[in-house]
């Protein structure tokens, strides 16, 4: 079965320092990959997604940049964090079909919560 | 485009009463429709999906949803409530869309349940 890890599940860091999170995901090849953000009080919001290696796509102009180093890795990251980057950080998968993917649910890691200081 | 609608955002039962959270959706092309749960600083978890099978669908821990394509709605019902079932909703759609859009997700604002005992 398909597995999806995220992490750290926590994380405080300072305004202006840098930022890495990973997720990678187990028991699929070639999945579509998602980074949301969930500000307290608010709904999703989709950063990033990806279809596959070296395919990346933006959602929303921001502070942040994401890559994906591996078939099942995606990171996210910024070189410089704000306070307004604080909020909680979702990855998730879909099976990458080879046509239309609307059917397909994603699923996702249990988060990072990541607090500015 | 694609929006969806959840008409409560706050929604309190007893346990062991039943349980009705309403979404209503608007799509372009003909959607896949889904359920999620979300426990505090957990990630989303799937409770069910319309792929347009039957329009009943059954789902986990005794959810079940109803599409109706004449009133564009998909609510959300549990027969009776648990207090284990007190946590945050979330609608999906997503549209017809090529592999390339990456299976973009439509989320609604959520419906917080609280369960009393």
């Amino acid at each position: 079965s398909q597995t999806i890890h995220q992490w750290p599940a926590t994380l405080v860091q300072p305004v202006g320092s840098p930022l890495s999170l990973e997720c990678t995901v187990e028991g699929t090849s070639n999945p579509n990959l998602y980074w949301y953000r969930q500000a307290a009080g608010r709904g999703l919001q989709l950063l990033f997604y990806s279809i596959g290696i070296d395919q990346i796509s933006s959602e929303v102009p921001q502070n942040l940049s994401a890559s994906r180093p591996q078939d099942r890795q995606f990171i996210l990251s910024s070189k410089k964090l704000l306070l307004s980057d604080s909020g909680f950080y979702l990855c998730a998968w879909s099976l990458g079909t080879g046509g239309f993917g609307r059917n397909q649910p994603q699923h996702f890691g249990d988060g990072t919560r990541l607090s500015i200081l | 485009a694609q929006s969806v609608t959840q008409l409560d955002s706050h929604v309190s039962v007893s346990e062991g009463t039943p349980v009705l959270l309403r979404c209503n959706y608007s799509s372009s092309y003909s959607p896949s429709l889904f359920w999620y749960v979300q426990h505090p600083n957990k990630g989303l978890q799937l409770l069910l999906k319309y792929t347009s099978a039957a329009t009943l669908v059954k789902g986990i821990n005794g959810f079940e949803a109803e599409f109706k394509k004449s009133e564009t709605s998909f609510h959300l019902t549990k027969p009776s409530a648990h207090m284990s079932d007190a946590a945050e909703y979330f609608c999906v759609v997503s549209d017809r869309a090529p592999r390339a859009a990456g299976n973009k997700l439509t989320f609604g604002g959520g419906t917080r349940v609280l369960v009393k005992p």
